[in-house]
C-alpha cells in the first residue's frame, strides 16, 4: 500500500529552527507537496519539489531525496504564527495525491 | 472576493436530517474537490470534477451526494449521516488536475457534526 509517514507534533522555540520530516513508500513519484494549515483554516500550498536537493523560500526550505523517500521542510527564524499543522503530500504515477496526517507544530515563547 | 469560499462553516446535524455544503472558487480554475479531514487522519478524497464532469468518486457511501452545476460551485448533498462522518470537509481547486505541479487552493471547510 502507499503511505506517508511524519511525526504527528512537535514543539520548538521561537527564533530557533525545526525540521519537519516526512517518509514516503507510493507507487511511483510526480512531486511532492508541504501544505500550511492553521487551527480552522484552509490548507496553504508551500511548496513543491520534484528533483533532489534543497528549494529555499525565505524563512522555508524543503528537501527531498528520492532515493531515500524521504522530505524534510525546514522552518528558520520561529516565529508564533508558525504554530499550525504541517501536511506532506506525494503525487504517485497515477498523479493522485496521497497525503500524511500532518504534523502539529507548536512554538513556545 | 477572491479564493475559494465554503458554506456552512459550522454545521450539526441529526442522523436523520437532509442539509448540503456549498463551495464557490473565485480563481477561474477547472476542477473542484471534496475532501474530508478528519482529526489525526491523512485528507481523504471523495470526489473530483473537472470541467463540470465527475472524473473521481473514491467509494463514497451514497449518503454524500455531490453536484457541481457550473465550474465556479460544488456542493455537497448529505443525508441519513452516521455519526463517524462527524468531520472538517474541504472543498478544494485547481486550474489543471493532470499536471504534477498542480497545487490545490483549499476552502476554510465546513465543520460538521452529526448526532
Amino acid at each position: 500500500g502507499q503511505n506517508i509517514d511524519q511525526p504527528t507534533e512537535m514543539t520548538a522555540t521561537e527564533g530557533a529552527i525545526v525540521q519537519i520530516n516526512c517518509t514516503y513508500q507510493t507507487s511511483g513519484f510526480n512531486g511532492l507537496f508541504w501544505y500550511q494549515q492553521h487551527a480552522g483554516e484552509a490548507p496553504t500550498f508551500l511548496s513543491y519539489n520534484v528533483l533532489d536537493g534543497l528549494e529555499e523560500k525565505g524563512r522555508f526550505s524543503s528537501f527531498l531525496s528520492r532515493s531515500k523517500g524521504y522530505s524534510y521542510l525546514l522552518l528558520k527564524e520561529l516565529q508564533m504564527k508558525d504554530s499550525a499543522s504541517y501536511l506532506c503530500a506525494v503525487r504517485d504515477s497515477n498523479y493522485q495525491l496521497i497525503w500524511g496526517a500532518g504534523t502539529k507544530l507548536i512554538i513556545k515563547p | 472576493e477572491t479564493g475559494v469560499t465554503q458554506t456552512p462553516r459550522h454545521l450539526v446535524m441529526g442522523m436523520t436530517n437532509k442539509k448540503s455544503l456549498k463551495c464557490e472558487q473565485h480563481l477561474g480554475h477547472n476542477a473542484m474537490y471534496w475532501y474530508k479531514q478528519s482529526a489525526k487522519k491523512p485528507l481523504e478524497l471523495m470526489f473530483v470534477y473537472n470541467f463540470k464532469e465527475q472524473t473521481e468518486n473514491n467509494s463514497v457511501p451514497s449518503r454524500f451526494s455531490p453536484e457541481c452545476p457550473n465550474s465556479s460551485h460544488l456542493f455537497l448533498h448529505l443525508h441519513t449521516l452516521q455519526p463517524e462522518d462527524s468531520a472538517l470537509y474541504l472543498c478544494a481547486s485547481s486550474q489543471d488536475p493532470g499536471t504534477g505541479d498542480e497545487k490545490l487552493f483549499f476552502g476554510s471547510g465546513t465543520q460538521l457534526s452529526v448526532l
